[in-house]
């Protein structure tokens, strides 16, 4: 059984062009998150959702929209692709009923290349 | 503030060498520690983890203890081997406010 699922796994796009990547998650956790991973591995947080309400939105240019139509989902939107948003994005869950409650459970992340 | 600091790759060992990759934090509360392993192409899993000061995570031969007077969760294995290569994360999540800190990151590749 998966526990956190992403698609696409592959996105190659045009600069200029509008994109998505869907995250959900079968764990019952309250709390999902969107993380961008760089060529070096640094993993930066984007987002936070709690119960479908937005707690933690980094600096993060406008163009990144995420959206969380219900607790198991959260979408991330891309508008105006550039050539620095080439990268792995990873959407993580979180909310075990005990401790340590903020564990963060990954999907096997989304590598996007803008062309 | 919260942060966790992390030991600067790449490494490179031997296959059967010792391993230690250290890690060190600073926190605010009492938090929970994790190491997390990235293996080529695929996303983060959860390799241990200690909840308090004293606990020593273990999984695969790999073990790290929370030192709170040190404040530091090293990465320790004893005889790597060459599929251990990877990257690994040290990590803080905070229990309150749901805030996770990651580290940077350490590549760590093992050679027969």
């Amino acid at each position: 059984d998966t526990a956190v699922s992403q698609t696409p796994k592959y996105l190659v796009t045009q600069m200029g062009n509008d994109k998505s990547i869907k995250c959900e998650q079968n764990l019952g956790h309250d709390t999902m998150y969107w993380y961008k991973q760089d060529s070096k591995k640094f993993l930066k947080i984007m987002f936070s959702y709690n119960n479908k309400e937005l707690i933690i939105n980094e600096t993060v240019p406008n163009r990144f929209s995420p959206k969380s139509p219900d607790k198991a989902h959260l979408n991330l939107h891309i508008n105006s692709l550039e050539l620095g948003d080439s990268a792995v994005y990873f959407c993580a869950s979180s909310g075990r009923r005990q401790p340590p409650y903020n564990e963060q459970f990954f999907g096997p992340g989304t590598r996007l290349t803008v062309l | 503030g919260n942060s966790v600091t992390q030991m600067e790759g790449p490494v490179t060992l031997s296959e059967e060498a010792f391993l230690t990759i250290n890690c060190t934090y600073t926190a605010t509360g009492y938090p929970s520690l994790f190491w997390y392993v990235q293996y080529p192409g695929e996303g983060l899993q959860l390799l241990l983890k200690a909840t308090k000061a004293d606990d020593k995570g273990s999984n695969k031969g790999f073990e790290a203890t929370y030192r709170k007077e040190t404040t530091s969760f090293h990465l320790e294995k004893g005889s790597v081997q060459v599929s251990d290569s990877a990257v690994y994360f040290c990590a803080l999540g905070t229990n309150t406010g749901n805030q996770f800190y990651f580290g940077t990151g350490t590549s760590l590749t093992v050679i027969p």
